[in-house]
């Protein structure tokens, strides 16, 4: 059975601190593995990662895949009170039908204390 | 451009009521995701859909649930008899083509919060 998991389920750090997420996964017929952040509404996309090794950066945030392991991180740097969120993982595979299927981890809530 | 859009935000219905979630793509896109996110859970995929068709459907319970997505509307996710375990947000997504955008995935609507009393 396809399935991702993110560790840890919870984190809480202090303003300034950096942060690593991890999120591992199985699956067949893997084609790309997304982080999201999630706030009280909808999730909004952060990167989209298809080749291993390849680091993605926006800002403070930065992540990277490794196909050979099956794992991804999310790096969060000088973390702020705005960084509080769950943080989804999800891996996009191909299904039985040649449809493309995404499955989410469980998330790591993340609790920036100031 | 609104988004995706959802409606309603919020939507209470006692036991055995029927719901209604109503999810309105980003203008263009063409396929549409359903997700169920329970409390402490990540989201959990239900149904796709693509004008007019049901692609997979592998996520969703067997009864009461079913999901549409017309010519002309917004797609519909219908639950029948809600029952207290059906209580969760659930997610609408979409996009302009059938595998995620590599800038910006798939979309996300802000989702319609259930909950069976």
């Amino acid at each position: 059975e396809d399935k991702v998991v993110q560790s840890p389920l919870s984190l809480v750090v202090h303003e300034g601190d950096t942060v690593t997420l991890n999120c591992s996964y199985e699956v067949t017929n893997f084609r790309s593995l997304l982080w999201y952040k999630q706030e009280k509404k909808a999730p909004t996309f952060l990167f989209m990662l298809t080749s291993s090794g390849i680091e993605k950066k926006s800002g403070r945030l930065s992540s990277i895949l490794d196909k050979k392991e099956l794992f991804s991180i999310l790096n969060i740097t000088a973390t702020q009170t705005g960084d509080s969120a769950v943080y989804l993982c999800a891996v996009e595979a191909v299904g039985m039908n040649r449809d493309d299927k995404i499955i989410f981890g469980k998330g790591t809530r993340l609790h920036i204390l100031p | 451009n609104a988004g995706v859009m959802q409606n309603p935000r919020h939507l209470v219905r006692r036991r055995g009521q029927e719901a209604r979630l109503r999810c309105s793509p980003m203008k263009g896109h063409s396929h549409v995701y359903w997700y169920r996110q329970l409390p402490e859970e990540g989201l959990k995929f239900m149904v796709y859909l693509q004008k007019e068709n049901i692609i997979d459907e592998s996520g969703m319970p067997k009864e009461r649930f079913s999901a549409e997505f017309p010519k002309e509307g917004p797609s519909i996710l219908r639950i029948q008899q809600v029952v207290r375990g059906d209580s969760a947000a659930y997610f609408c997504a979409s996009s302009l083509l059938r595998i995620p955008h590599r800038d910006y995935g798939y979309t996300f609507g802000s989702g319609t919060r259930l909950t069976v009393v």
